[in-house]
C-alpha cells in the first residue's frame, strides 16, 4: 500500500462549482503538506503549503489538513475552465522537507 | 517560470546509449531534488544534494543512475545504458535553507527512450 493515497478522479464539473480534493497517508512524520497543480507535460507548479495541521486560504483555494486522520483536502470554489489540470498533493517530514511523497494525482476537467 | 531551469526539455535515444540532463536551481537554494515522473504516476524521489553533498539515494536510483553537484550549483543526471523502462519525465526541484522556504520545480525533461 502506498504511503499517500489520492482520489484518482478524473473529475469533471461544471464551471462555477465547487470542487474538493483529498489524499490520505500513513506516515506520521509528514509534517509539510503541498497541493501542486500540473498542466500537461509540465513541472508541478506549487499551490498551497501548510505546516502541519489546520486550514490556509489563498483566493479560491483552501487547503485542510487533519492529522488526527491523516488526510488533507483542498477545496476550490467558483471553478474556472483555466483550473482544468492534474492535482497533485505531497507531504514531506520535518527531517526532510523537500524529499516529498505524493499521490498519483487527480485530472480535473471544468466545463465552460 | 519558478527559476529552476532544466536542459534539454526532451530527449530521444536508442536503447543503450547514455543521457545526461542538466538542473539550473535558484541560485540561493542549497538543497537540489531530483524526481522521476512516469505518465499516470506522482513524481518519485530518486535523489538529493545539499549544496555539492549528495546526501541520500532512492533504491529506485540503480547503478546505471549517477547524480552530481560540483560546487553546490548545478546539478547533472546521467543515466548509462539506458532502458525502455527508463521513459519518464526527469523532474529537478530546489529548496533554500530556512524551515519556511519552498520547493519549487522545473519544468522537467521528458525522456523516450526507444
Amino acid at each position: 500500500q502506498k504511503e499517500v493515497e489520492q482520489d484518482p478522479g478524473p473529475l469533471s464539473v461544471p464551471e462555477g462549482a465547487i470542487v474538493s480534493l483529498n489524499c490520505t497517508y500513513s506516515n506520521s512524520a509528514f509534517q509539510y503538506f503541498m497541493w501542486y497543480r500540473q498542466y500537461s507535460r509540465k513541472g508541478p507548479e506549487l499551490l498551497m503549503y501548510t505546516y502541519s495541521s489546520g486550514n490556509k486560504e489563498d483566493g479560491r483555494f483552501t487547503a485542510q489538513v487533519d492529522k488526527s486522520s491523516k488526510y488533507i483536502s483542498l477545496f476550490i470554489r467558483d471553478s474556472q475552465p483555466s483550473d482544468s489540470a492534474t492535482y497533485l498533493c505531497a507531504m514531506s517530514a520535518r527531517t526532510n522537507a523537500g524529499k516529498s511523497t505524493f499521490g498519483d494525482g487527480t485530472t480535473l476537467t471544468v466545463k465552460p | 517560470d519558478t527559476g529552476v531551469s532544466q536542459d534539454p526539455r526532451h530527449k530521444i535515444t536508442k536503447r543503450g546509449q547514455n543521457v545526461t540532463f542538466r538542473c539550473d536551481p535558484i541560485s540561493e537554494h542549497n538543497r537540489l531534488y531530483w524526481y522521476r515522473q512516469t505518465l499516470g504516476q506522482g513524481p518519485e524521489f530518486l535523489t538529493y544534494f545539499q549544496n555539492e553533498a549528495q546526501l541520500e539515494k532512492s533504491r529506485l536510483l540503480s547503478d546505471r543512475f549517477s547524480a552530481e553537484r560540483p560546487k553546490g550549483s548545478f546539478s547533472t543526471l546521467e543515466i548509462q545504458r539506458t532502458e525502455q523502462g527508463d521513459s519518464a519525465m526527469y523532474l529537478c526541484a530546489s529548496l533554500g535553507v530556512t524551515s519556511t522556504d519552498t520547493q519549487y520545480f522545473g519544468p522537467g525533461t521528458r525522456l523516450t527512450v526507444l
